[in-house]
């Protein structure tokens, strides 16, 4: 069946970056594209942003861009996001999601929690 | 503050009907397919209805979808305890180029 596995929580200090991992099963990699979503603390959904299974190009929301690079490793069905300069307002649950279109994403990760503090 | 509108809150009691409505413009909902997704608890969000009306295999018909111009409604009958969760209304915004969501509406069920 399909999954998205994510990596773990981290906890960093204002400044440093984040790398999460969504390791992906169960789908042709490369004919789907991933989407980053976060939720912080009691919040709402927010899309960090979006990167092709196919080529790798990429979509970054207005908010993120010059923070943020998502890649994917073929090879391993996996998909990257490095978010940099980090902000105590950056601290939320990140989900990795495929996208079945661009309206929508049908199948989520497990989330993985990044915590900004000093 | 969110691109698309949603209450913060509906109830109604187990059994009953609910709607969940959603409001946006001609560069999002009256132009694009609407998702809603439900986040129960603790989890990640789940994907119940996409392409404005169309439900994923696994989803009861207990769950609808509509649109309308630039509003969308979300209609759950046949309330249980276990549809307590927050659900959120999602879509793409072509002036933005970025998908975006709702605030969420939290669904008590009395």
């Amino acid at each position: 069946q399909i999954q998205l596995v994510q990596s773990g929580a981290e906890v960093k200090k204002p400044g440093a970056s984040v790398k999460v991992s969504c390791k992906t099963y169960g789908y042709t990699f490369t004919s789907y594209g991933t989407s980053w979503v976060r939720q912080a603390p009691g919040q709402g959904l927010e899309w960090v942003g979006w990167i092709s299974g196919y080529n790798a190009n990429t979509n970054y929301a207005q908010k993120f861009l010059g923070r943020v690079s998502m890649t994917i490793d073929t090879s391993t069905s996996t998909v990257y996001m490095e978010l940099r300069s980090l902000r105590s307002d950056d601290t939320a649950i990140y989900y990795c999601a495929r996208d079945g279109g661009s309206s929508f994403r049908d199948n989520w990760g497990q989330g993985t929690l990044v915590t900004v503090s000093s | 503050q969110s691109v698309l509108t949603q209450p913060p809150s509906v109830s109604a009691a187990p059994g009953q009907k609910v709607t969940i409505s959603c409001s946006g413009s001609s560069s999002n909902i009256g132009n694009n397919f609407v998702a809603w997704y439900q986040q129960l608890p603790g989890t990640a969000p789940k994907l119940l209805i996409y392409d404005n009306n169309k439900r994923p295999s696994g989803i009861p018909d207990r769950f609808s979808g509509s649109k309308s111009g630039t509003s969308a409604t979300l209609g759950i009958t046949g309330l249980q305890t276990g549809d307590e969760a927050d659900y959120y209304c999602g879509t793409w915004d072509s002036s933005l180029n970025a998908a975006v969501f709702g605030g969420g509406t939290q669904l008590t069920v009395l």
